[in-house]
């Protein structure tokens, strides 16, 4: 069965450092979506991409956060000057689509992101 | 700004029991999520629902869209099934509005 492939697994850096997490969407999706989830707390959305630009983000997607798609097959999420704060577990989705019974989205296994 | 509350937070059940997971959310929405997050962190999404019920296995997923209500039931429970189910709406726009989960804790 298809799925959502996110690398690495855990990522370990230091504050002020730039990370970029990746994820291989399936290959016939074309909505993407970065979440995010702090220990202990509930999931966040983080921004949504379609056709190669941004089509939502919420208010914790500010400047230091950027998303790109490359090439084809992958989706990163950059975050250029990490701070504690952005400990986190990400999730990489995708969707085929966006209407009633194309939104299914589905989750990669995660990147958990530590920040010391 | 939607408000999705789960219902319980906790919940431990022995082998077999029937199990109900409550999801109520503030404003109209387009779609209902429910997903299951296992320990290690993955999610993986159960059902999507816009109306009426879906019944996948031993789950069902209901939605009551009147009363901004949804439901996921699980029948003959195992203790495989133990995780955090998560609701999570849709409302106009693209993302989604993630619950806080219910811990569901399965006895043998």
């Amino acid at each position: 069965e298809p799925e959502v492939t996110q690398t690495p697994s855990h990522q370990v850096t230091q504050m002020g450092q730039e990370v970029i997490l990746r994820c291989v969407p399936i290959s016939n999706h074309l909505y993407f979506y970065w979440y995010r989830q702090i220990l202990g707390q509930k999931v966040e959305f983080l921004v949504s991409f379609y056709n190669n630009e941004i089509s939502e983000k919420s208010e914790i997607f500010d400047d230091q956060f950027s998303v790109e798609r490359p090439d084809g097959s992958n989706f990163t999420l950059k975050i250029r000057s990490t701070k504690l704060e952005d400990s986190a577990m990400y999730f990489c989705a995708s969707s085929v689509g966006q209407g009633a019974t194309k939104n299914i989205q589905y989750f990669g296994a995660g990147t958990r992101l530590s920040v010391l | 700004k939607n408000e999705v509350e789960q219902s319980p937070q906790n919940l431990t059940a022995q082998e077999g029991e029937f199990i109900t997971i409550n999801c109520s959310y503030s404003v109209g929405i387009s779609a209902l999520h429910w997903l299951q997050q296992h320990p290690g962190g993955g999610i993986v999404s159960l059902f999507m629902l816009s109306s009426g019920k879906k019944k996948h296995g031993r789950l069902i997923a209901t939605i009551n869209i009147q009363e901004k209500h949804s439901s996921l039931h699980i029948t003959a429970s195992h203790p495989r099934d133990s995780a955090v189910y998560i609701c999570a709406v849709r409302g106009s726009n693209y993302k989604l509005t993630f619950g806080k989960g219910t811990l569901l804790t399965v006895n043998p």
